[in-house]
């Protein structure tokens, strides 16, 4: 597609419950991030996954966050049994190797509020 | 600890005047430096590379200095417009890393 595509755009749900969160990259990019921003915060980073390897997962909160990529396309975020304090804005971004030369594509993102 | 210091009060200025903005780090050896605008309920958008080996980088109305000695990057708009109202975020990638790391961002309020 033109640009980095999230879906949804907002959602509430119950403490408790899980959650997935969709991101379609740029067609053609290899490396795919997902950040998170909090109010009035920087953006978190999360993960990393870059082609065929083995995703950087060094930025995940807890264990009750996890993400996939398949095909080296789509990702989606999965965060289980869901806390109030995961509550913020998730972007996705993608970027053509190397993405510092030529910056990162972000999508506009999930916002998350847990009640 | 590494650090990336923007400034968190936003700024203020007259439109047709110059923006600068300010990124500080310390404990950190960025080969790259980055700088991104976001909107409101919007994702960031890509503005200008600078690497670690160059003093300065011009784009359009933008301007990018990165002093590694300072550990400081300014980030200048020229003839500012209320358009360029927005959040300015700097992001700082070492050698051999492909995780930009993001400062909080500075917001920039351009007055007709």
């Amino acid at each position: 597609g033109a640009g980095v595509s999230q879906s949804p755009s907002n959602k509430v749900t119950e403490k408790g419950k899980d959650v997935e969160l969709r991101c379609d990259p740029i067609s053609g990019h290899t490396a795919l991030y997902w950040y998170r921003q909090s109010l009035g915060q920087g953006l978190e980073f999360l993960i990393y996954f870059q082609g065929n390897s083995a995703p950087d997962k060094s930025g995940l909160p807890s264990d009750r966050f996890s993400a996939e990529r398949t095909g080296g396309s789509v990702s989606t975020l999965t965060i289980q049994r869901t806390q109030q304090e995961d509550s913020a804005v998730y972007l996705c971004a993608s970027s053509s190797d190397p993405g510092q030369f030529y910056g990162y594509t972000f999508g506009s993102g999930t916002r998350l509020t847990i009640v | 600890s590494q650090k990336i210091e923007q400034n968190s009060e936003a700024l203020n200025i007259q439109e047709g005047k110059t923006a600068t903005l300010t990124c500080n780090y310390t404990n950190y050896s960025p080969a790259y430096l980055q700088w991104y605008r976001q909107d409101p309920g919007r994702g960031p958008v890509f503005l200008l590379l600078i690497r670690e080996n160059e003093k300065e980088k011009r784009k359009e109305r933008l301007k990018v200095t990165f002093d590694t000695t300072l550990k400081q990057s300014l980030f200048h708009i020229t003839a500012s417009q209320p358009a360029d109202s927005a959040t300015y975020l700097c992001a700082l990638l070492p050698g051999g890393s492909y995780i930009p790391t993001f400062g909080r961002g500075t917001s920039l309020i351009v007055h007709p």
